[in-house]
């Protein structure tokens, strides 16, 4: 059964700094992997996805992950941290073939000024 | 163009009482979701019908909670009788199966006292 592990429930940085927002999957099969980000009363919205083209995969506000098979992971990075991305992101991890999209537990971003 | 429409936004009722969420995908949109999110237990997803037929729905957590997707254009989803256990933000998502990325709605936030 897929399961996706989001490290971390918060993460604190300074604006300015990187961000790192760690995720591990587990997949029977080369999976679709997803960021998305929740603001406050919002539903979620897409940053990023992985479809097993590039293993570097660039989404919208500066963010990237790299989808690394040997380690089962997909970080989702920002080389310089800003205000408005204090939020919560979700790792999200979908079977080709397959509908089913389960998430992890969340982590939010703290950006301190 | 529309995102995901919801309706209710809010919703307060009291224990027993039937409650009903609705839905209007992106046109276009052949799958749809229903998820659950709380603080105690995050995202879950509850259900997800492809082409207006329910896939999976071994999220439903009881028999009190039904869903239905009558036509391409619209879903429901029911809880009767309601209890305050059930007081989350449910989301109603859809997607093209082919690109697996999902669209969220706002939200329904409901609250049984």
């Amino acid at each position: 059964a897929q399961s996706v592990t989001q490290l971390g429930s918060h993460v604190s940085v300074s604006e300015g700094a990187l961000v790192l927002l760690r995720c591990n999957y587990s997949s029977s099969v080369p999976p679709y992997l997803f960021w998305y980000v929740q603001y406050p009363n919002q539903g979620l919205q897409l940053l990023l996805k992985y479809t097993s083209a590039a293993t570097l995969v660039k989404g919208i506000n500066g963010f990237e992950a790299e989808f690394k098979k040997s380690e089962t992971s997909f970080h989702l990075t920002k080389p310089s941290a800003h205000m408005s991305d204090a939020a919560e992101y979700f790792c999200a991890v979908r079977n080709t073939g397959g509908f089913k999209t389960i998430f992890g537990a969340g982590t939010r971003l703290f950006v301190k000024a | 163009d529309a995102g995901v429409i919801q309706s209710p936004r809010h919703e307060v009722t009291e224990m027993g009482q039937e409650v009903t969420l609705r839905c209007k995908p992106i046109s276009g949109h052949n799958s749809l979701f229903w998820y659950r999110q709380t603080m105690m237990r995050g995202l879950e997803l509850l259900i997800y019908f492809n082409n207006n037929v329910p896939i999976d729905d071994s999220g439903m957590p009881e028999d009190r909670f039904s869903a239905k997707m009558p036509n391409a254009s619209f879903s429901t989803l029911k809880i009767q009788p309601s209890e305050p256990r059930d007081s989350a933000v449910y989301f109603c998502a859809s997607s093209l199966a082919e690109t697996g990325e999902l669209f969220f709605g706002e939200g329904s936030r409901l609250t049984v006292l």
